[in-house]
């Protein structure tokens, strides 16, 4: 079946360390998000991604980085420089030229600063 | 920059009653897409229900409407016959429309929970 797919399911960091969160998706499609979730905030983007070897940053990329070598997988790494590290986020791909086209959500990485 | 407002942080419905969530934006574009999802306890971000700008007429589906005023970017969801399922997150979100070089951001609401009481 075709679908996104994040991993882990839940990740525990501790202080000062980078960590990388996966998504891959199969569904052919050119765009991809980041997004993190914490209550009361929605969803905020971090970073997103139209085309393999671009991305652009989003609202709150401070502390995170990504990379798009494959149209297939868009990873996420937690860098030691976030300061606030725990939340839940997402990663989401969408067909990029057909702007009625809905986003598909991953089920969700639910990272904790231990 | 689009900015995505839902006004209600929390909101309660007899089931099989109905129910309205407001959501609000601010674009200069004339050309977009808006969009309701629903996440469940589960956190599984589920679309319910997307709307063209250019479209004069109000997106249906099934139990799921919503009333799309373009003149004051409004685009509320109404939930019929509300059933214990509907019980979740619900935001609204915006999209441009595909102009070649937009950068086709995803703009989320901070999202509005619903408590569906039996």
């Amino acid at each position: 079946d075709g679908g996104i797919t994040q991993s882990p399911k839940y990740l525990f960091r501790k202080e000062g360390q980078n960590v990388t969160l996966s998504c891959e998706q199969n569904l052919n499609h050119d765009a991809m998000y980041w997004y993190r979730q914490d209550p009361g905030q929605g969803l905020r983007l971090i970073y997103y991604s139209h085309i393999v070897n671009d991305f652009q940053k989003g609202d709150i990329a401070e502390g995170y980085s990504v990379s798009r070598e494959k149209k297939e997988s868009f990873p996420l790494t937690v860098t030691s420089a976030q300061k606030n590290p725990t939340a839940f986020y997402l990663c989401a791909s969408s067909i990029y030229g057909t702007g009625g086209t809905e986003a598909f959500f991953g089920q969700g990485t639910r990272l904790t600063v231990v | 920059a689009q900015t995505v407002t839902q006004s209600q942080p929390e909101m309660s419905v007899q089931e099989a009653e109905t129910v309205t969530l407001s959501c609000t934006y601010d674009t200069s574009e004339s050309d977009y897409y808006l969009f309701w999802y629903k996440q469940p306890p589960s956190r599984q971000m589920i679309l319910v229900i997307r709307q063209e700008a250019y479209k004069q007429q109000n997106a249906t589906e099934n139990r799921f409407s919503v009333n799309f005023q373009k003149a004051a970017k409004s685009f509320s969801l109404k939930i019929s016959d509300s059933q214990l399922g509907d019980a979740a997150m619900y935001f609204c979100a915006y999209r441009e429309g595909y102009s070649g070089g937009s950068n086709y951001k995803l703009t989320f609401g901070k999202g509005t929970l619903l408590t569906v009481n039996p």
